[in-house]
């Protein structure tokens, strides 16, 4: 079983639709959760980070935290062209400081 | 704020040679971490400094990598002699002593092992 799982993709939304991307954790005591945004032969780009269950909203971002579940959520509202990315899910686990990452899911939005 | 650089963003080099990247993180962050994407696989962890100390080397593969960060400013990654596994996109990223842990990475340097 990988630290991190995400559904590779590529999920595919109309523009303007709601993008949901979703990504699970093994390790229980993980407390750091993060969202980047990875455009092709760029670097990851930090989009939303999140520490405690529930929602934290930035703009047309959510993120979305349930540790009894081991998920984490990404939800872009208004999805727009330029939306269009790999979006990985990243961890910290337990007593460390490295971010482990998944696999990322592609995203398309469709104009 | 100058963001996280590296250089060069391209090498290729033959198998058995000698590489050396270069990471330039954000003044003033003690946190500096490399991490390593090789094709079709994960982004992943290949070691950590604080400041001029390794806190974590856990990611490296094998002894033919060597880090250094000479006065806990920039730091170097060095291949020798490098396989043709190595190949793949390698990333700097950098964060502060505390608060956010979200680090910001730099470009990257693609290399390529024939």
């Amino acid at each position: 079983q990988k630290e991190v799982e995400q559904n590779s993709g590529p999920l595919s939304v109309p523009e303007g639709a709601i993008a949901s991307l979703n990504c699970t954790y093994s390790d229980r005591g993980s407390q750091s959760f993060f969202w980047y945004r990875q455009y092709s032969g760029k670097s990851p780009e930090l989009i939303m980070s999140i520490y405690s269950n529930g929602d934290k909203e930035d703009g047309r971002f959510t993120a979305q935290l349930n540790k009894a579940s081991q998920y984490v959520s990404l939800l872009i509202r208004d999805s727009q062209p330029s939306d269009s990315a790999t979006y990985l899910c990243a961890v910290i686990n337990t007593g460390r400081r490295a971010l482990t990452f998944g696999s990322g899911t592609r995203l398309q939005v469709q104009p | 704020e100058a963001g996280v650089t590296q250089f060069p963003s391209h090498s290729v080099i033959e198998k058995g040679q000698t590489v050396t990247l270069r990471c330039d993180p954000i003044s003033g962050h003690d946190n500096l971490y490399w991490y390593r994407r090789v094709m079709g696989k994960e982004i992943k962890f290949l070691l950590h400094f604080v400041k001029e100390s390794k806190q974590d080397e856990s990611g490296m593969p094998n002894n033919r990598f060597l880090a250094e960060r000479t006065g806990g400013t920039y730091s170097t990654l060095k291949v020798q002699p490098a396989e043709l596994e190595d190949s793949g996109v390698y990333f700097c990223a950098s964060s502060q002593t505390t608060g956010n842990y979200g680090y910001t990475f730099g470009s990257g340097t693609r290399l390529t092992v024939v």
